[in-house]
């Protein structure tokens, strides 16, 4: 299995509090992602990064924002978490961007109350 | 209109079924395709990539109709242990993989 850990695996937090979910990979990927997962929604991206310093926006970026200071870590951030967010989180890490197969960390399961 | 687009089942299958499922997708431009899969509560997986000229892995076989912009998957002699959501994946000439919803399989005794 590629070395990719998540933390927190879960967390409940309250309306209003910011939140900050870490993607750690050993396998000096160049790409790393940030997805969320929902019923009736599938995986759909949040931000990317394509190197340290070098990030972009998916498709769901309003109210999270993402950092890279080190190859090995993506951080994401709710700055002021809603109920709407809600979900299943995903990383993901791959070589080749796009072209090529993407791994992903095994979860974490947010709850905003 | 969904970019990935996928019939999300459930798909019921009896052991040593064959089952298809399919996908289309809507950007003209993408460039890679690929099926993951994913068992239930767990992080998806590549199954395998999917090539113009059609591939296959064992059991399965993925073909792609760049003209009609669709993907398919077949899975030959159905095990219990393929019950799990397949997920069609394409990605354009950015970096991004954008995913179907997920079929649902269940195979049964």
């Amino acid at each position: 299995d590629a070395g990719i850990t998540q933390s927190p695996r879960h967390k409940v937090t309250e309306t209003g509090t910011p939140v900050t979910l870490r993607c750690h990979q050993t396998e000096n990927h160049r790409y790393m992602y940030w997805y969320r997962q929902d019923p009736g929604h599938g995986l759909r991206l949040i931000h990317y990064s394509y190197g340290v310093k070098d990030t972009d926006k998916g498709e769901v970026s309003d109210g999270y924002s993402v950092s890279r200071s080190k190859t090995e870590d993506f951080l994401l951030t709710l700055e002021s978490a809603t109920s709407s967010q809600t979900s299943v989180y995903f990383c993901a890490i791959s070589e080749i961007g796009g072209r090529g197969e993407a791994f992903f960390g095994q979860g974490t399961r947010l709850t905003v109350v | 209109r969904k970019e990935v687009e996928q019939d999300p089942g459930p798909f019921n299958v009896p052991e040593g079924a064959t089952v298809a499922f399919n996908c289309t997708y809507s950007n003209s431009a993408s460039q890679s395709f690929f099926w993951y899969r994913q068992d239930c509560r767990k992080e998806p997986k590549l199954l395998m990539s999917v090539y113009s000229s059609g591939n296959e892995d064992g059991r399965f076989t993925a073909q792609l109709n760049r003209a009609s912009q669709y993907i398919s998957l077949l899975i030959r002699d159905s095990k219990l242990s393929d019950s799990a959501t397949y997920l069609c994946v394409v990605s354009n000439a950015g970096n991004m993989l954008t995913f179907g919803g997920g079929t649902r399989l269940m195979v049964k005794p």
